[in-house]
């Protein structure tokens, strides 16, 4: 059973550029989430998906960042215009439900530097 | 609203001694706590957990903590530190009544000396 598959591992990108991260879950998983975590700070949560379903966006800024988890495919986080204050570790987990006692599987993270 | 403190951003032990990493939270319900390990480049793994019963909870690679309600607490122990376990730590605490969402401590990045 795979775990938590996220691409790239490292994304560069040139500022005003469009950033997709994409993150698919562990097999049977349907809840996704998103965190951030900037240099020499903790995860901060960024959104909750559930299939075809924005559950929790309360972390997302209001501007530039977007996501979603289709019926068929990976949770793709998109990041438009971005800018170098986006730079960070962007990792993806996944449950197979979503309660508060259930273990999150972590996937590898995406390191976005924008330059 | 539940949060999570860890004291002491960083932490540097000698190999085979001792280390302990603080963890407290605040809640206004008893609480599910976690504790994940993140090395160099990769992303987090869950050394241990508590829920419920059992307030020593053991977990991976040697690790355990002590969830003590009268202290607000979740120290995480080892008994002997390896050259293999630096690393940086996370406490986090689910985001009650939201879906699973984690509250993650700031973090200790924990240094082993030879």
């Amino acid at each position: 059973n795979a775990g938590v598959m996220q691409n790239p591992r490292h994304l560069v990108r040139r500022r005003g550029q469009e950033a997709r991260l994409r993150c698919s879950p562990m097999k049977g998983h349907s809840h996704v989430y998103w965190y951030r975590q900037l240099p020499e700070e903790g995860l901060k949560f960024m959104v909750y998906l559930q299939k075809e379903n924005i559950i929790d966006e309360s972390g997302m800024p209001k501007e530039r960042f977007s996501a979603e988890f289709p019926k068929e495919g990976p949770s793709i986080l998109r990041i438009q215009q971005v800018v170098r204050g986006d730079s960070a570790a962007y990792f993806c987990a996944s449950s197979p439900t979503g309660t508060d006692n259930t273990e999150a599987f972590f996937g590898q993270g995406t390191r976005l530097t924008v330059v | 609203a539940q949060s999570v403190t860890q004291l002491g951003s960083h932490v540097s032990v000698s190999e085979g001694a001792l280390v302990l990493l603080r963890c407290n939270y605040s809640s206004s319900v008893p609480p599910y706590l976690f504790w994940y390990v993140q090395y160099p480049n990769q992303g987090l793994q869950l050394l241990l957990k508590y829920t419920t019963g059992a307030t020593l909870v053991k977990g991976i690679n040697g690790f355990e903590a002590e969830f003590k309600k009268s202290e607000t607490s979740f120290h995480l122990t080892k008994p002997s530190a390896h050259m293999s376990d630096a690393a940086e730590y996370f406490c986090a605490v689910p985001s009650y009544n939201q879906g699973g969402k984690l509250i993650f401590g700031q973090g200790t990045e924990l240094s082993v000396k030879p």
